[in-house]
């Protein structure tokens, strides 16, 4: 099955820094690609996503880049506010057949941005 | 704003007692999936089912959990007996069909359980 690796696990920034989360995965057929915030005490939810027909994916501050062939993809944040502090997790998933739209989970980077 | 709803929220129960938490998907989203949180194993997907019919259930402890869909509105998780090790918290998540462009999966607000 499908094992996905996230590092760092904690990463502190100041206020205004970039931060970037990489994710590797094992399953070269896997082509969507997710990535949730949790803030402390409630649920994920999803941030941006980018599929695999697709190289990079901006929305305002967060962007995401997937390299098919080295089986990567990262979150990148910039400009980050304190409000960005929470756990964020990568993961991926199948598109076809019976798994499509199960989720295999990183183990979640700890951001902490200090104003 | 549609939201997954879960309850209970929290619950307290003693060793050996039996556990069960329910799940209202989104309106019209036709698969739910079960998660369990720790800090030790992060999120480990439990089961999943599609059009209320079991998908997928193989990280779940099978002597113990059970998971089921009565109706398109209402998915439970059951635990029984209950063992320390099961204090974590558990997530239900909802997901319309699967398409180029519906692939979000959202989250309820989970249960926190402990077993004492």
């Amino acid at each position: 099955g499908e094992n996905v690796e996230q590092h760092p696990s904690t990463l502190s920034v100041q206020e205004g820094d970039s931060a970037v989360i990489k994710c590797t995965y094992s399953d070269s057929a896997s082509n969507y690609f997710p990535w949730y915030k949790q803030e402390l005490g409630k649920r994920p939810q999803l941030i941006i996503d980018i599929r695999s027909n697709v190289g990079e994916k901006k929305d305002q501050r967060i962007a995401v880049t997937l390299n098919k062939t080295a089986k990567h993809f990262s979150l990148h944040i910039t400009e980050t506010q304190p409000e960005d502090s929470a756990v964020y997790f990568c993961a991926a998933s199948l598109a076809g057949g019976t798994s499509y739209g199960k989720l295999t989970f990183g183990q979640g980077t700890i951001l902490t941005v200090h104003p | 704003d549609a939201r997954v709803t879960q309850t209970p929220r929290h619950k307290v129960t003693e060793m050996g007692q039996e556990v069960t938490m329910r799940c209202q998907p989104i309106l019209g989203h036709n698969t739910v999936f079960w998660y369990r949180q720790t800090m030790m194993q992060g999120l480990e997907l439990l089961a999943y089912f599609r059009n209320r019919a079991p998908l997928d259930d193989s990280g779940m402890p099978k002597d113990r959990f059970s998971a089921e869909m009565p109706d398109a509105t209402l998915a439970t998780l059951k635990i029984q007996p209950s063992e320390p090790r099961d204090s974590a918290v558990y997530f239900c998540a909802s997901a319309l069909p699967w398409d180029r462009e519906n692939n979000e999966q959202f989250f309820g607000p989970g249960t926190r359980l402990t077993v004492l």
